[in-house]
């Protein structure tokens, strides 16, 4: 276990469903990430929140929607997929946004599967 | 804008030597951190190594170095005496100032 974790590991959904990912923290970190690897592909960085509050959204569709209530807590709302958005989704945190010193702790992820 | 390149994509190594693998960053940034990253089967990212752009002796962690020629840009890493558990995928990344990206990664096979 590395301090973060990711529920479900896996999950299979329908284009038409409605589903939530959950990732969650207990070490002190205060910036949440939420990354997609698909395959073939390098990892995408989709969102930032810094102190629950949201600082980047790289441009990704308003089917994912991602929810922070607090600094542990991270959430990817997901409806109307498409079978293209099939793929793990990585959640990561880490103690500052700001510090180019400080990596990223990740979970195991989800694999997403939309059919 | 940030870029990591890692030019190989599938390496073979026997057990018990030594393998590197390459990564090459692009930053106009002064201050940035250079990390590696194995990613097993299972899907986790592990974090194995990390090297500060101001640090001047080249990051070790156990069987882990990295090769960091600053000049050049690269920051390459080194697996010493593989293990067949170092069969995985190993991604090179960068963070500078705030957002990790990382490069396509590396797929290791280590064979008995």
């Amino acid at each position: 276990e590395t301090g973060v974790t990711q529920t479900p590991r896996h999950l299979v959904m329908g284009m038409t469903n409605k589903k939530s990912l959950k990732c969650e923290q207990h070490l002190g970190h205060n910036a949440m990430y939420w990354y997609k690897q698909s395959a073939k592909k390098p990892l995408e960085l989709m969102f930032v929140y810094n102190f629950k509050e949201q600082t980047e959204n790289n441009s990704v569709p308003s089917r994912f929607s991602p929810e922070c209530p607090n600094s542990s807590h991270l959430f990817l709302h997901l409806h109307t997929l498409q079978p293209e958005d099939s793929a793990l989704y990585l959640c990561a945190s880490s103690l500052s946004p700001d510090r180019g010193d400080y990596g990223y702790t990740f979970g195991s992820g989800t694999r997403l599967t939309v059919v | 804008a940030q870029k990591i390149t890692q030019t190989q994509p599938g390496m073979f190594v026997q057990e018990k030597e030594a393998v590197t693998l390459d990564c090459t960053y692009d930053t106009s940034d002064p201050s940035y951190g250079l990390f590696w990253y194995k990613q097993p089967s299972s899907g986790e990212m592990i974090f194995l190594i990390y090297q500060g752009s101001y640090d001047q002796q080249n990051a070790t962690e156990g069987r882990y170095s990295l090769n960091f020629q600053k000049a050049r840009k690269s920051a390459n890493l080194v697996i010493s005496a593989s293990q067949l558990g170092d069969s995985a995928m190993y991604f090179c990344a960068m963070r500078a100032p705030s957002r990790l990206s990382f490069g396509a990664g590396t797929t290791v096979t280590v064979r008995a």
